[in-house]
């Protein structure tokens, strides 16, 4: 059974930083596309950030990029987010998702149940 | 950039009508549209991709269709557990887009 579940979403205050950690479980993290997708409280669905299969490719939403950097441990079966230089406006639900297929990583098949990062002053 | 916009934006209805849910793309790009259905304080869970297939344990009920840049998901005959808000994403290269959301109130 596919799993992932996120973790590492305390309050912050602007301008300081974060790692959410994903750890993944019935599948090998090193075979898909993995991705970050957020959603601040009462609003859609925004896509962070996604880290490709074997190539390890990376790519970014322009809202965070050059401020967040994705990651994967594959002797961990772990994706992370390194968020730095955090925004009021990153406060949001962080959710972890697995891209499919492997040939297209064009949707979303498996999420986990996301972890709240609040930044507040 | 894929911008995809979604309408109507809220539909009330009453079990065993039908809905009907459309989603327009800015530009016609080579992935195919997915929709995912969001109940409050869970997950997205994914419903029909590649514009017509279900996902794994989806109902009959749920039907995607669509080309080009006009997209549409259609709930046959609601049940009072389809209350929920629908969105739709599609890949462009290098970024994932979603609509903006559809809410579904089931009266």
């Amino acid at each position: 059974e596919v799993q992932l579940v996120e973790s590492g979403g305390p309050v912050l205050q602007p301008g300081g930083s974060l790692r959410l950690s994903c750890v993944a479980s019935g599948f090998t993290l090193s075979s898909y596309a993995m991705s970050w997708v957020r959603q601040a409280p009462g609003k859609g669905l925004e896509w962070v950030s996604t880290a490709g299969g074997r190539r390890g490719e990376t790519y970014y939403a322009d809202s965070v990029m050059g401020r967040f950097t994705i990651s994967r441990d594959s002797s961990k079966n772990t994706l992370y987010l390194q968020m730095n230089s955090l925004r009021v406006e990153d406060t949001a639900r962080y959710f972890c998702a697995r891209l499919g297929p492997p040939s297209s990583s064009h949707f979303f098949d498996y999420w986990g149940q996301g972890t709240l990062v609040t930044v507040s002053s | 950039e894929i911008v995809l916009t979604q309408s109507p934006a809220t539909l009330s209805l009453s079990p065993g009508e039908r809905a009907t849910l459309s989603c327009r793309a800015s530009q016609s790009v080579r992935y195919s549209l997915v929709w995912y259905q969001q109940k409050p304080g869970q997950a997205p869970r994914l419903l029909t991709y590649d514009a017509s297939n279900r996902a794994t344990g989806i109902p009959a009920r749920f039907s995607g269709s669509g080309s080009g840049t006009d997209f549409t998901l259609t709930i046959s005959s609601l049940e009072p557990e389809d209350s929920a808000v629908y969105y739709c994403q599609q890949r462009d290269e290098w970024r994932w887009a979603f609509g903006q959301g559809t809410k579904v109130e089931i009266k």
